[in-house]
């Protein structure tokens, strides 16, 4: 059974504000871990699929590194917004997803 | 392109009976996972299938719950005997590739279906 952890849990943030979060997972046997955006009331929207070593990849004021040798993904936020708040997911070949991070941030 | 449909997007059952759920996954996609989330957790992966094949039920409770992906139609999830506890909202998502070959394509979700068991 794979163990996908977020941390952390829930993050306040002020708008403008630039924050990140983590992704952890066991780093064997690695072969995509996709990011989700997920706004209450709303399904989970895919972000990004990273699949290699020191990816990077990034969407207007979103990125995420990967780092599969340690087990670790990072999610960046530039600037954030109001709009931004949601609970940001991370999952192991779509099948095992980790708890989630719950953004919130405020004008 | 119409995205990922689920419906009903409500259903509420009484104890003893059974629920339907359907998903019609994105045109082109030929890949189904189903998801659950129970109040107050995340979402728990159930089962992935491709057309008239079960590729994964590792998450599916072993009674009470099946899935089916027909040639023909939408994807049902049915869940026969509900008890209060399979309350929870069921999503399912698309892919056009499989999730053992490569993961790379990006999965969409539908809108879900809220079952409340009374």
């Amino acid at each position: 059974i794979l163990n996908v952890e977020q941390s952390p849990q829930s993050l306040h943030v002020q708008e403008g504000d630039s924050t990140n979060f983590t992704c952890s997972f066991p780093s064997s046997n690695f072969y995509a871990l996709h990011w989700y955006r997920w706004e209450t009331a709303k399904s989970p929207e895919a972000l990004f699929v990273m699949t290699l070593n020191g990816d990077e990849k990034k969407k207007g004021r979103i990125s995420a590194t990967l780092n599969t040798k340690e087990g670790y993904s990072y999610l960046y936020i530039k600037g954030s917004q109001p709009e931004d708040s949601a609970t940001y997911l991370c999952a192991l070949r779509m099948l095992t997803f980790g708890g989630g991070t719950r953004l919130m941030v405020k004008p | 392109n119409a995205g990922v449909m689920q419906n009903p997007r409500h259903l509420v059952r009484r104890r003893g009976q059974e629920a339907r759920l359907r998903c019609s996954p994105m045109k082109g996609h030929s890949h189904v996972y189903w998801y659950r989330q129970l109040p107050e957790e995340g979402l728990k992966f159930m089962v992935y299938l491709q057309k008239e094949n079960i590729i994964d039920e590792s998450g599916m409770p072993k009674e009470r719950f099946s899935a089916e992906f027909p040639k023909e139609g939408p994807s049902i999830l049915r869940i026969q005997q509900v008890v209060r506890g399979d309350s929870a909202a069921y999503f399912c998502a698309s892919s056009p590739l499989a999730s053992g070959q490569g993961s790379y394509n990006e999965q969409f979700f539908g809108p879900g279906t809220r079952l409340t068991v009374l």
